[in-house]
């Protein structure tokens, strides 16, 4: 059975930094590649950015709002996938979700989703 | 890339069916045949419905399908099912590239 479970979230202050973790199992991580999301209170969804399977080179993409404070890396001995969150604003605020993309250079669609970890940035 | 329009909320009686819209421009919805639609039950985390347009993933109820007309994507329910009632996002590829989501509708079963 496919499962991902996030963590690492919490409350923190404009201007740190927090990493969360994706721990994938039921299916061997690197032959997949993995995005990020996240999602405001009471709001609807948003994509962060992804990480290519190691057939692509493991390369990223980032959503424009993210781009340059924001990292994601892997590691498919650990089975894990982690998003690096720097210069965090109030407005980074939400559930971050991790999700493995069903296939492609860019990704189709993501076909399994972890249940969230909450990320609260306030002053 | 703003968010893909959907209506905010769409009603049904069990057993009836229902049309979800999400509207893009030609940058996105209409350009490519990766739009994705997941359901999302509240506190819960999202589930795959429909990938590439029309496509429905293993596991998913005959009674979802999906379609698409120029820069609008469709989402049917037939026979709706009180355990129908969440949250509905589409999400189309956007090239970059980016992904964009729709503002979501809420899906209530009367």
């Amino acid at each position: 059975e496919v499962q991902l479970v996030e963590s690492g979230g919490g409350s923190l202050q404009p201007g740190r930094s927090l990493r969360l973790s994706c721990t994938a199992s039921g299916f061997s991580l690197g032959g997949y590649a993995m995005s990020w999301f996240r999602q405001a209170p009471g709001k609807g969804l948003e994509w962060v950015g992804f990480i290519r399977g190691k057939a692509y080179g493991g390369t990223t993409e980032y959503a424009a709002s993210v781009k340059g404070r924001f990292s994601i890396s892997r590691d498919d001995s650990k089975s894990i996938a982690y998003l690096q969150m720097n210069s965090l604003k109030i407005e980074d605020t939400g559930v971050y979700y991790c999700a493995r993309v069903r296939w492609g250079y860019d990704p189709d669609a993501f076909d399994f989703w972890g249940q969230g970890t909450m990320v609260a940035v306030s002053s | 890339q703003s968010a893909l329009t959907q209506p905010a909320s769409v009603s049904g009686s069990p057993g009836q069916s229902i049309t979800i819209s999400c509207t893009g421009t030609s940058d996105s919805v209409g350009n490519y045949n990766l739009v994705s639609w997941y359901q999302q039950h509240p506190g819960k985390a999202p589930k795959l419905m429909i990938c590439e347009d029309t496509k429905r993933p293993s596991g998913v109820s005959i009674r979802f399908s999906g379609s698409k007309s120029g820069n609008t994507a469709s989402l049917t329910i037939s026979g709706l099912q009180a355990e129908d009632e969440a949250d509905y996002y589409c999400c189309s590829y956007a090239g970059g590239p980016t992904y964009v989501f729709g503002t979501g509708t809420k899906v209530t079963v009367l």
